[in-house]
């Protein structure tokens, strides 16, 4: 298994729901990714879990709530979110934080299209 | 300044065409040099990666690295209609805690 699995592709969700972002991964890839998407943009990096510790919390606003239950999954929890938020969110992994040699670059997931209302 | 820079496009080329797709950066620490093609609604996969300067090649495509120049590029030899896709550049320290992506470059190819 090659892939990043991110469920649900498409979300669209109220400003005062609370909703889950799902990232699930087999390759044994020890470090997982969340970033966000803007339309015409590139990827901004929003949090980097290493070993199922949050490395890098990239100065994201606490409607954000990221989780790493274990070394394969990835959540992001969303609450009270705003319409500037709507984005495609996107989860990624490599073999380590630092990885360098023939596997060195992510794998990123199909990601999550979210609109919030 | 950015740390990566990318021109946007769009670029457009017929079926068949050589494409060249460029970065520029600025930090000269960058060691790791990566390319990435996204097509529309998807996440980015990576089609190639080098270490420091030189050019790997792969199939249709070859990466270059000139890190005197602080320039990396993309060429898409016979490129196809399923070639269409943004390509984004994106690059790292020794340390690669931190990847920086470049815009992206839209590209269509025409049948």
């Amino acid at each position: 298994d090659t892939e990043v699995t991110q469920t649900p592709k498409h979300l669209v969700m109220g400003m005062t729901n609370k909703k889950s972002l799902k990232c699930e991964q087999h390759m044994g890839h020890r470090a997982m990714y969340w970033y966000k998407q803007k339309a015409k943009k590139p990827p901004e990096l929003m949090f980097v879990y290493s070993y199922e510790k949050l490395s890098i919390n990239e100065s994201v606003p606490s409607r954000f709530s990221p989780e790493c239950p274990n070394s394969s999954l990835l959540n992001l929890h969303l609450h009270a979110l705003q319409p500037e938020d709507s984005a495609l969110y996107l989860c990624a992994s490599s073999q380590d934080w630092w990885a360098g040699g023939d596997n060195y670059g992510y794998t990123f997931g199909s990601g999550t299209r979210l609109t919030v209302v | 300044q950015k740390e990566v820079e990318q021109d946007p496009g769009p670029l457009s080329v017929p079926e068949g065409a050589i494409v060249s797709l460029n970065c520029t950066y600025s930090n000269s620490a960058f060691q790791y040099f990566m390319w990435y093609r996204q097509y529309s609604r998807k996440g980015p996969e990576l089609l190639m990666y080098t270490y420091s300067s030189g050019n790997k090649e792969d199939g249709r495509f070859t990466a270059q690295v000139d890190k005197s120049s602080k320039y990396i590029s993309l060429f898409i030899r016979d490129s196809q209609p399923s070639d269409s896709a943004t390509y984004l550049c994106a690059m790292s320290t020794n340390t690669g805690n931190q990847f920086y992506f470049g815009t992206g470059t839209s590209l269509t190819v025409i049948p």
